[in-house]
């Protein structure tokens, strides 16, 4: 079973921030969260992962829930290209198979 | 340039077939897997490896081989095609808690 949750859609206007949240209630205390995207008839690329503090890299920034049980994806300005399938994913606990779930499907509107 | 090279692009299998879909990867990753995704939905994990000469079963293994006899190479091999196996293949390394690196993909069709 996923261990992510995830809605299923989300719209956004152009040049907006964007958040899209992930529930991960299962999580343990050395679980990595991870986000990827997967643009349309490419494989995914990552985009930025945490532990417990908030990241930001070029793409993006990850809010952690102080309980680590959610976290939010922020994408500051968002652009035509930034349309895709954004999956939040764990690493199973003791083992070294990371999950995706079913992603949330951004389309951004012109 | 560095990254997980996939081959073939492109296949198609008619039912009972078998053929071997080749991940390489040239980051001296020591973690390495096969996922598949069908048209519409996410991504399920069929098999995964810690490093050469350990695999392990994902999500969705049945029907599947894999084997690891290097750090470099990490060949899915489908035994007896069958419809259900209709998807595209995709390989990934890791290393050191950093994101995945992913193939491009081999987009599979069995008739």
């Amino acid at each position: 079973d996923a261990k992510t949750t995830q809605p299923n859609s989300m719209e956004s206007n152009e040049e907006e921030p964007v958040h899209l949240p992930c529930n991960h209630s299962t999580i343990s205390g050395t679980d990595y969260i991870h986000w990827y995207r997967q643009l349309p008839s490419q494989g995914p690329e990552y985009v930025i992962h945490g532990l417990t503090s908030n990241v930001n890299n070029r793409m993006a920034s990850l809010a952690i829930a102080e309980d680590r049980k959610s976290s939010t994806l922020i994408l500051h300005r968002a652009t035509l290209r930034d349309a895709a399938v954004y999956y939040c994913i764990l690493r199973l606990s003791g083992t070294y198979k990371y999950i995706f779930g079913t992603g949330t499907r951004l389309k951004v509107l012109a | 340039n560095a990254g997980v090279t996939q081959t073939p692009k492109f296949r198609i299998l008619k039912i009972g077939q078998s053929m071997t879909l080749q991940c390489t990867q040239d980051m001296n990753h020591n973690y390495m897997y096969w996922y598949r995704q069908d048209p519409g939905m996410g991504l399920k994990l069929i098999y995964y490896s810690v490093g050469a000469g350990i695999t392990d079963k994902g999500e969705v293994p049945n029907g599947y081989n894999v084997s690891r006899s290097t750090t470099e190479d990490f060949p899915l091999r489908l035994e007896l095609a069958a419809p259900s196996q209709t998807s595209v293949y995709f390989c990934a390394s890791i290393e050191g808690g950093i994101g995945y690196t992913f193939g491009s993909g081999t987009r599979l069709t069995v008739v």
